[in-house]
This record gives C-alpha cells, sequence and structure tokens, in this order.
C-alpha cells in the first residue's frame, strides 16, 4: 500500500529531552516537507528537501533538525531549543514536476510536559 | 512575503445549505492553487487544486472552487452541503517557479460543522 508513514502516532516526552519522529514514503517522491499545525495557525513550513542530501529551512526552523540521507525517509528531531514543541506535525511528500500534488501523512502528536 | 487569507476561521450550516469559503493570497505572480480537508479523525487530503486552464475548478465530493485572478481568491464552494463534510479546510497557494510544485502556504483553516 503507497503512502507515507509517520511514526508514532502519539508521543510524550519531558521537558528538555530531544526526540525524533520518523517519516518513510514509498511513492518515490523527490521532495519532503515538515509541517507543524497549532489550533488557528494552518500549517507552517518546518523544513523541506528537494533531493537527498539535501535540505532547506522553511518558515519556523529553529529548534527542529532534519536529514535527508536515503530519497524515502525524512526524520524531524524536535530538540530541547524548541520554546513550544507540544504539537501536530505533519510530513508530506511531493515530486518536482508541474501542478503536482503534496500529500500528507496522517501526522503525529507530540506533548511535552 | 506571500500570504493566504481564510476569512471564515469557524462555520455553522445546516445540511442542504449552501456552502462558500472564502481564500485570498497575496502574490503577483503565477500561483498554483489548493484546497485541502481534514475530517475529524484523518490525515490532510486534496479536495481539488488549480495549475492553469480553466478557472473553475471540479473536486470531489461536489465541491469547486473559482480562481479569479484580479481578486487574488480561489473560493471554494459546495451547493448543498452534507453533516459528513463536516471538517477543517485549509486553502493553500505555492509560487509557480517554472512549473515546479513545492513550498505550500497555508491558510488558516475554516472549521466547517453541518448539524443534521
Amino acid at each position: 500500500d503507497g503512502g507515507i508513514t509517520q511514526s508514532p502516532k502519539y508521543l510524550f516526552r519531558k521537558e528538555g529531552q530531544n526526540v525524533t519522529l520518523s517519516c518513510e514514503q514509498n511513492l518515490n517522491h523527490d521532495a519532503m516537507y515538515w509541517y507543524r499545525q497549532d489550533p488557528g495557525q494552518g500549517l507552517r513550513l518546518i523544513y523541506y528537501s528537494q533531493i537527498v542530501n539535501d535540505f532547506q529551512k522553511g518558515d519556523i526552523a529553529e529548534g527542529y533538525s532534519v536529514s535527508r540521507e536515503k530519497k524515502e525517509s525524512f526524520p524531524l528531531t524536535v530538540t530541547s531549543a524548541q520554546k513550544n514543541p507540544t504539537a501536530f506535525y505533519l510530513c508530506a511528500s511531493s515530486n518536482l514536476t508541474a501542478g503536482n500534488t503534496i500529500y500528507f501523512g496522517e501526522g503525529s502528536w507530540l506533548t511535552v510536559v | 512575503a506571500q500570504s493566504v487569507s481564510q476569512h471564515n476561521h469557524h462555520v455553522i450550516l445546516s445540511e442542504a445549505a449552501s456552502l462558500e469559503l472564502g481564500c485570498n493570497y497575496s502574490y503577483g505572480g503565477t500561483v498554483n492553487l489548493f484546497w485541502y480537508v481534514q475530517y475529524p479523525g484523518q490525515h490532510l487530503q486534496l479536495l481539488l487544486k488549480y495549475f492553469s486552464g480553466d478557472p473553475l475548478v471540479k473536486g470531489i465530493k461536489g465541491f469547486e472552487a473559482e480562481f479569479i485572478k484580479s481578486k487574488f481568491s480561489f473560493n471554494l464552494r459546495k451547493p448543498s452541503v452534507q453533516w459528513s463534510d463536516t471538517a477543517e479546510y485549509f486553502c493553500a497557494v505555492t509560487p509557480n517557479y517554472g512549473g515546479a510544485t513545492n513550498k505550500l502556504i497555508f491558510g488558516t483553516g475554516t472549521l466547517l460543522a453541518v448539524q443534521p
């Protein structure tokens, strides 16, 4: 079954701990993205990658890090430097040809206590 | 900077009522436009998209949207809503840099509640 798989779906962490969210896609898409969704603020872009071993900061990259060692994988680390990490995180992917849709995973809920 | 405005944050309708959700964007160049829907407990799904051609775009589940370039708008419409349309709706834009799609810019979303 093709698609984007995010794990874990729910995660609780103590303040000060780093946490890594997994995102895997088997759609053979070139580009992958991480968004953060907060109530009333829509989705905001954290990082994106258009090719393996390369990635770019989005609008709210501070306190986050990513890697793109494989085409199908784009893990996001929420570091202790992120001031307000509790949120719903969405991974997405797309091809980079004209008019292509960006597809989303089911999301990961991170709660920091 | 590019931005997307959705004017209605929360809309409540009765079944069979007509729906129109507003979306305006700020970008002077060519754009690709999208409406995504997020049903309760589910992931974001594409409702429809505009890339080029006919500015009236038809999507899934009876939704349509009209791109009006002069108004920088891409409003979503449905003639008769159902209870199952209860969801959050997001308008999104990506500047069209030579055709490549990336970096979706989202609006803040509109929560639609349809009363049976």
